[in-house]
């Protein structure tokens, strides 16, 4: 298995630019996640999905969009780049529900490092 | 809402020390807890975890231990080695929606020094 994979590594935008992270997982969880991690703040939840063809909203949204099509795939989209969205981006999943008996681990990818000019 | 507070960083040890790395969390219900790891350049990854009071969670000579009485779920390890140097986490699971999300503390930069 791959796991939780990213791409790209690295990305440099120009304010006002858009552009898709993508985000793919081989484990077959039903529950995706985005999170922005900046520097003394942790993670935060930008967006979540518990299965295709369902997404919502986390604790900071505003300036992103996601789509569920299929179990694999939840790409995020920067609809127009701002200096206030450079951030290490981690995609993460799992299965969703409680009462699983899993105990909820969360496996994330290895990350998007973006910089807005 | 639900929250985490870890002791602020960095933490600098010399290798053999006893590390400790204080999270008290507040939340309503009864979360799940959890310790991630971040090695340099690297992605998350989880340490220990423990899904009631009193369970310890343990892994590569870390622990905590589940704390309702004190809210807390402090991160200790007896003897750290230079390979242990990384940003750690604490966290807890809280519904959202249909799904639960993770919470996360601010992490702790640690640094063993040989």
């Amino acid at each position: 298995n791959a796991g939780v994979t990213q791409t790209p590594k690295f990305q440099v935008l120009k304010t006002g630019q858009s552009m898709t992270l993508q985000c793919a997982q081989d484990m077959n969880h039903e529950y995706m996640s985005w999170y922005r991690q900046d520097p003394g703040m942790g993670l935060r939840l930008i967006h979540y999905s518990v299965g295709a063809g369902i997404t919502d909203q986390g604790e900071v949204p505003n300036g992103y969009n996601v789509s569920r099509s299929t179990t694999e795939d939840f790409p995020l989209r920067l609809l127009s780049a701002a200096p206030s969205q450079t951030s290490v981006y981690f995609c993460a999943s799992s299965y969703s529900k409680p009462g699983q008996g899993r105990g909820y681990e969360q496996y994330f990818g290895p990350g998007t490092r973006l910089t807005v000019t | 809402g639900d929250s985490v507070t870890q002791m602020e960083g960095p933490v600098t040890l010399s290798e053999e020390a006893f590390l400790t790395i204080n999270c008290t969390y507040t939340a309503t219900g009864y979360p799940s807890l959890f310790w991630y790891v971040q090695y340099p350049g690297e992605g998350l990854q989880l340490l220990l975890k423990a899904t009631k009071a009193d369970d310890k969670g343990s892994n590569k000579g870390f622990e905590a231990t589940y704390r309702k009485e004190t809210t807390s779920f402090h991160l200790e390890k007896g003897s750290v080695q230079v390979s242990d140097s990384a940003v750690y986490f604490c966290a807890l699971s809280a519904p959202i929606g249909g799904a639960q999300k993770l919470v996360f503390g601010q992490g702790t930069r640690l640094t063993i020094n040989p």
